[in-house]
């Protein structure tokens, strides 16, 4: 199993639907968790911490599954600006990224 | 600005010709860390520093590459004869990290290099 595993995408989805994509770490001692966005030829950025209650900001919802040893990330009513790669960031005895989730918000 | 600054943003080379990187920090973090990111993929650590002091280099790092940051403060990634697989965006990142906590990393512009 790969240390973190992304589904590349692309995902293509209408604007206004929701989307979600799942990040997989394969160290269960993992202490902390992220998701950043990238744009093309752009940095990275941080969008949210993952807490293990879950947590919300704004159309953005993210999850941990301690169990089965992954990260979720679900974004509601989706617009065409959130067109990025969402990176995942899983912090064990290293701090290891995904290789991203292209998404595209279709207008 | 008190982000973390790169420079230059873009730079051409030929290859075997050495080229060197800058990078600053958020003042007030005292981790720093270099990374490189090629074409759909994630950015892959190369080395980071805590403070002065160089605490972990990756594997990436062959002997062409050197990083120093010798006040603690600013860092500089140089290549030596470059080749063209070392085309890639070069990150820098710092963080505020004591102990086991970690609060994610904030990014520089990077610098895109491209060897000819």
């Amino acid at each position: 199993r790969k240390e973190v595993e992304q589904d590349p995408g692309p995902f293509n989805v209408p604007e206004g639907a929701t989307v979600a994509f799942n990040c997989t770490y394969s160290n269960s001692a993992s202490q902390s968790f992220f998701w950043y966005r990238q744009d093309c030829r752009k940095e990275p950025k941080l969008l949210m911490s993952v807490y293990s209650s879950g947590n919300e900001d704004g159309r953005f919802t993210a999850q941990l599954n301690r169990a089965s040893q992954y990260i979720s990330l679900l974004i509601r009513d989706s617009k065409l600006s959130d067109s990025a790669t969402y990176l995942c960031v899983v912090n064990g005895d290293k701090i290891i990224f995904g290789k991203g989730t292209r998404l595209h918000i279709l207008p | 600005d008190t982000g973390v600054s790169q420079d230059p943003r873009h730079k051409i080379t030929k290859r075997g010709q050495n080229v060197t990187f800058r990078c600053d920090p958020i003042s007030e973090h005292n981790r720093l860390y270099w990374y490189r990111q090629t074409l759909g993929q994630g950015p892959e650590f190369l080395t980071y520093f805590q403070n002065e002091a160089q605490l972990e280099k990756s594997r990436l790092l062959s002997d062409r590459f050197s990083a120093e940051r010798p006040k603690g403060s600013f860092s500089t990634l140089e290549i030596q004869r470059t080749e063209q697989g070392d085309s890639a965006m070069y990150l820098c990142a710092s963080s505020d990290r004591t102990g086991d906590h970690f609060y994610g990393y904030t990014f520089g512009s990077g610098t895109r290099l491209t060897v000819v």
